[in-house]
């Protein structure tokens, strides 16, 4: 299975602060990266696809980056509604896999 | 809108098997792809499985033989079935659209908390 480690398992960050969240998979994925949010009591919520790609309805603060093993989630300025986890997902191979989770809290 | 709902029983007991419906309102399962996904007790995330359009399905090889997943097309809904359930089963499950052609879940039901608990 591809391993998805997920960085850092919590950070707290101040309105209007850049966050920037990582995850690595064990192997290239080539760009089969989607990233989630998860508000609590909240079902998921897809903001990234392909790596890069912003899905429909999702604020444009949101970007995600990367190639090969090396992906990353960035927050350009960092909202109260912006609190909860997202975790990152390869698609690549069977069996998808997931991320730990990064906890976001406002400071 | 594509809208799922789960829904099944929140308490199993252990060695049982655990069933799970996904209704799907706003799009047919006739097209793409639907899953089930559960989240464990402290964030972790585990892909079970899915059923296609046509009714194949491809499952984790971690669940081996205990986990199937059907449909029925004239009621638009999935089903999750997972055999010989143990505590390491306590989860919320989710059921998602797989939208093939990206590798990634674009529409998630609300989830439900089941408990394997003698």
């Amino acid at each position: 299975d591809i391993q998805m480690t997920q960085s850092p398992a919590s950070l707290s960050a101040s309105l209007g602060e850049t966050v920037t969240i990582q995850c690595r998979a064990s192997e290239d994925i080539y760009s089969g990266l989607a990233w989630y949010q998860q508000k609590p009591g909240k079902s998921p919520q897809l903001l990234i696809y392909g790596a890069s790609s912003l899905q429909d309805g999702v604020p444009s603060r949101f970007s995600g980056s990367g190639s090969g093993t090396q992906y990353s989630l960035k927050i350009s300025s960092m909202q109260t509604e912006d609190e909860g986890v997202y975790f990152c997902q390869q698609g690549l191979k069977y069996p998808f896999t997931f991320g730990s989770g990064t906890k976001l809290e406002i400071k | 809108e594509v809208q799922l709902q789960e829904s099944g029983p929140g308490l199993v007991k252990p060695s049982q098997s655990l069933s799970l419906t996904c209704s799907v309102t706003g799009y047919s399962i006739t097209s793409n792809y639907w899953g089930w996904i559960r989240k464990f007790p402290g964030n972790k995330m585990e892909w079970m499985g899915y059923i296609s359009y046509s009714g194949s399905t491809s499952y984790n090889p971690s669940l081996k033989s205990r986990i199937s997943i059907t449909r029925d097309t004239s009621k638009n809904q999935f089903f999750l079935q997972l055999n010989s359930v143990t505590t390491e089963d306590t989860a919320t499950y989710y059921c998602a659209r797989y939208y093939y052609s990206g590798d990634y879940f674009d529409y998630w039901g609300q989830g439900v908390m089941v408990t394997v608990s003698s």
